[in-house]
This record gives structure tokens, sequence and C-alpha cells, in this order.
């Protein structure tokens, strides 16, 4: 299985940028880095997907080397409804093995006021 | 559309008794799949369905569990009997493959919370 690692947490304040890393190592040719948010109660929720460099929605940037060993989720501005944990995978998106769809301790990210 | 639904969304439920929590995945998704979430383990995946057949079923603890899916828009995980280790947040997920926008990525349920006392 393709292993990520994470922080298993991190602290931050209103306002601040927070920068989220995941070492993947053993990263394959074809693989992307995903990443979901899973908030108290509820199931995990799709924010970001990237290959390489970099990638940018409403949500979340996503900062990928060029040796793609590593992966940053970048939060501009965290408001205290960005805590919550958040997830890294590595895997073919179109692939249903397991290594694509296994999910690691993730960063549980506390933002106070 | 409504998303992935789960029933029910809290059980308590005794040692031994039969418990079965129900999923309708988004309409037009060809897979599915069951995970399990404890402090302990964090999310498992048990099983997962391509087109309602069941592809992998390593992750499914024991034979007290089984799943089903018996048409594109519901499955079922049934624990029985079900034991006090059983307790955890089973969530259900399902994914659209494909070039589309949206696709491949997993679209979870809001889980079902199982207490076994």
């Amino acid at each position: 299985l393709a292993k990520t690692t994470q922080p298993i947490s991190m602290d931050s304040y209103e306002g601040q940028e927070v920068n989220i890393t995941c070492s993947h190592n053993n990263i394959a040719t074809n693989d992307y880095i995903t990443w979901y948010q899973q908030f108290p109660s509820q199931g995990p929720r799709f924010i970001i997907q990237g290959y390489k460099t970099k990638v940018t929605n409403e949500v979340a940037s996503l900062f990928i080397p060029a040796d793609r060993k590593s992966s940053t989720l970048s939060l501009p501005r965290v408001s205290l409804s960005d805590t919550a944990v958040y997830y890294c995978l590595v895997g073919v998106p179109m692939d249903t093995g397991r290594r694509a769809l296994t999910f690691g301790s993730g960063t549980r990210l506390q933002v106070q006021p | 559309d409504a998303g992935v639904i789960q029933s029910p969304r809290h059980e308590v439920t005794e040692m031994g008794q039969e418990v079965t929590l129900r999923c309708k995945p988004i309409s037009g998704h060809d897979y599915l799949f069951w995970y399990r979430q404890t402090m302990m383990r964090g999310l498992e995946l048990l099983i997962y369905f391509n087109n309602n057949v069941p592809i992998d079923d390593s992750g499914m603890p024991e034979d007290r569990f089984s799943a089903k899916m018996p048409n594109a828009s519901f499955s079922t995980l049934k624990i029985q009997p079900s034991e006090p280790r059983d307790s955890a947040v089973y969530f259900c997920a399902s994914r659209l493959t494909g070039e589309s926008s949206g696709a491949n990525v997993l679209t979870f349920g809001a889980g079902s919370r199982l207490t076994v006392l």
C-alpha cells in the first residue's frame, strides 16, 4: 500500500494560513494526491486533487514539488469552521484497488479564535 | 442530488442482536464502498462494489459481517450477531468512474453510529 505520513495534529488561529504536509516517498508514476476533510460527526469530504506543481480551487491550494515525494495542502485565512481532520491519499484516481482507497490517520487541525 | 443517504443515523442494540445498516448511493455512481471508523483504528475499508458486484471484501472483519447490493440504488451491511467491539461509525460512500468533472472521488454519507451494549 502507498504509505503516507502526516503530522498527527496542528494548531492555528483564525485568519492565519495553514500548511499541512503529507509525505509519500513511494508514490508511483500514475498516482495522484487527493485530500479529504472530515468534520466531527460527518463523513470525509473531497477537497482537492493534483498530480504535479500547483492546483487551486475555492477551498484550498495543493503544492506538489517536482519529485512528488511530498505535497502540501494550503488553507488560506482559516476560520473556526476549518477545524477538522485532513487526510492525504495517494493513488490512481480511476483505480479501485485498496491502495487508492486507504485513509491514513490524518491531521487534526484545531483553529483557535 | 441528495447525496449518499444512510440509515439509521444512530443505532443502539444489545450484544447478540442483528444489525442492518442501509445505504442509498448517488444515482449514476458505479462504485459503492463501506467504511468503518473507530478512534483506535481510524477509517477502515470493509468492502466495495462495482455495478452491484462485490469486488473486494478483504476488509470485512469476520463472518459475522455481510454486505449486499441488490440493485444500483441500495446496499446493506449486516452484522449478525453483533458484539460490543463492533461499536463504530459506519460510512457508505459512492463514486463515479470516468473523465467528467467530479469523477473519481469518494462522496460519503453522514454515517451510521452503532453502539452495541
